[in-house]
């Protein structure tokens, strides 16, 4: 069954620097999709990044960008310019027909 | 379109009673998912449908637990005889498949609270 780890269950970072998020996952398959999402307190989960296997360029999205890594099975999640508002839960996740979760990292901006 | 909405945002119930969840996905999205947030954990899948056929149901899924999409637009979300254990915030997605590339897109939530 596939599995999806966050190591961290809370960080924190300050206002403008960069702070990377961990995360790996097991799955015999070799074609499927990664994902991080964010919730915010009280709010609704919102996709922030999204990483087909197939591809081996990392994808980007402003300030977040991802590493990677398929024969490690690691998919890290870097914040650049962290802001107030990139304050949450931030949850990795494997994809075929249903979304597997980790169990969350929380993060803290410091201002 | 909205997004996905859920009512009621939030039900207090007292054990052994039923109580029942709705989703509205966005429209036309054909794929209709449920999961379970505990506090502090990530969401774990309860079931999905594409159209108004239910493709799977996790083990998480007892007897007790009920989905249906009759006309395969929205979606309930039944407990029955509600346990203190199945406190927890209900969450709904729905997603248009194959053209979104697998996203889901979420609802709000429905916090469940069992006394």
């Amino acid at each position: 069954a596939q599995t999806v780890t966050q190591s961290q269950p809370e960080m924190s970072v300050q206002e403008a620097e960069t702070v990377t998020l961990s995360c790996t996952y097991d799955t015999s398959e070799s074609d499927y999709y990664l994902f991080w999402y964010k919730q915010p307190p009280s709010r609704q989960m919102i996709l922030v990044i999204r990483q087909e296997a197939y591809k081996q360029q990392n994808a980007t999205e402003n300030r977040f960008s991802v590493n990677f890594q398929k024969a490690a099975k690691s998919f890290s999640l870097k914040i650049s310019d962290s802001q107030l508002g990139d304050a949450a839960m931030y949850f990795c996740a494997y994809r075929d027909d249903k979304i597997i979760f980790g169990k969350g990292t929380r993060l803290h901006i410091l201002p | 379109d909205t997004g996905v909405s859920q009512n009621p945002r939030h039900k207090i119930t007292k054990r052994g009673q039923n109580v029942t969840f709705r989703c509205d996905p966005i429209s036309e999205h054909n794929r209709l998912y449920w999961y379970r947030q505990t506090l502090g954990q990530g969401p774990e899948f309860l079931t999905y449908f594409q159209n108004e056929a239910q493709l799977e149901k996790s083990r998480l899924l007892s007897d007790r637990f009920s989905a249906e999409r009759p006309k395969g637009s929205f979606s309930t979300l039944e407990i029955q005889r509600t346990e203190q254990g199945d406190s927890a915030m209900y969450l709904c997605a729905s997603s248009l498949e194959p053209i979104s590339s697998y996203e889901q897109y979420f609802g709000p939530g429905t916090r469940l609270t069992v006394t």
